[in-house]
């Protein structure tokens, strides 16, 4: 079965600095697709960024991109002068197979931005 | 833009009980997904439809069921509630076209009591 592993579970970042979000997964599928979400104390799951396991390019997304190294399985979200509304738990996902029922998620790691 | 919308926000119910919760999809979107996250823990998928039809189906307990309509919101019907059905539950709403981008609602919060 495939694993998320984010090693990070906190982490602090100084306001207008850049932060990179550990994900690591594990697969032997060929096709798959990660995604990262963030979820603020709100509650509500916010869709962040996509990468599909044969886009050449690493996905960005305005402050968002995601670092993807297929050799390593990683795909690590970088977010770039980060803001006070940044804090939050930020969630990477992984579909196997790209089967949408079979989406995985990390454990989480809770950014938080210090001003 | 208008999001996914879920109702109630919050509900509380007691063992036994059955709880009926609601999502509303963007417009236009055909999909739509339901979530389960306890307390501390990531999201699980419970079960999709596409077309008013179901299409996968993951770690839904036999006590729950759902269906989606003719106007594309759906329901989470959950019956005989135990103390482990408290979660936040979420729908998520994408195009079949574009089903990678999902869009997730506010959740609603579920207390068994």
């Amino acid at each position: 079965a495939q694993k998320i592993t984010q090693t990070q579970p906190g982490m602090f970042v100084q306001e207008k600095e850049a932060v990179t979000l550990d994900c690591t997964y594990d697969t032997s599928d060929q096709s798959y697709g990660l995604f990262w979400y963030k979820q603020p104390s709100s509650g509500e799951m916010i869709f962040l960024i996509y990468q599909g396991s044969y886009d050449e390019q690493n996905a960005t997304e305005g402050r968002y991109s995601l670092n993807f190294q297929k050799a390593r399985k990683s795909a690590n979200l970088v977010i770039s002068a980060s803001q006070l509304g940044d804090s939050a738990m930020y969630f990477c996902a992984t579909i196997p197979g790209g089967f949408l029922n079979d989406m995985r998620f990390g454990a989480g790691t809770r950014l938080t931005v210090k001003p | 833009a208008a999001g996914v919308i879920q109702s109630p926000r919050h509900l509380i119910k007691e063992k036994r009980e059955t709880a009926t919760l609601k999502c509303y999809p963007i417009p236009r979107h055909d999909t739509v997904y339901w979530y389960q996250q306890g307390p501390g823990q990531d999201p699980q998928f419970l079960i999709s439809f596409y077309e008013k039809m179901q299409s996968d189906k993951g770690s839904i307990p036999d006590r729950f069921s759902a269906q989606q309509f003719s106007d594309y919101h759906s329901e989470l019907n959950m019956s005989s509630l135990e103390l482990g059905d408290s979660a936040l539950y979420f729908c998520a709403s994408s195009l079949s076209v574009n089903p990678y981008e999902q869009y997730f609602g506010p959740g609603t919060r579920l207390t068994v009591t």
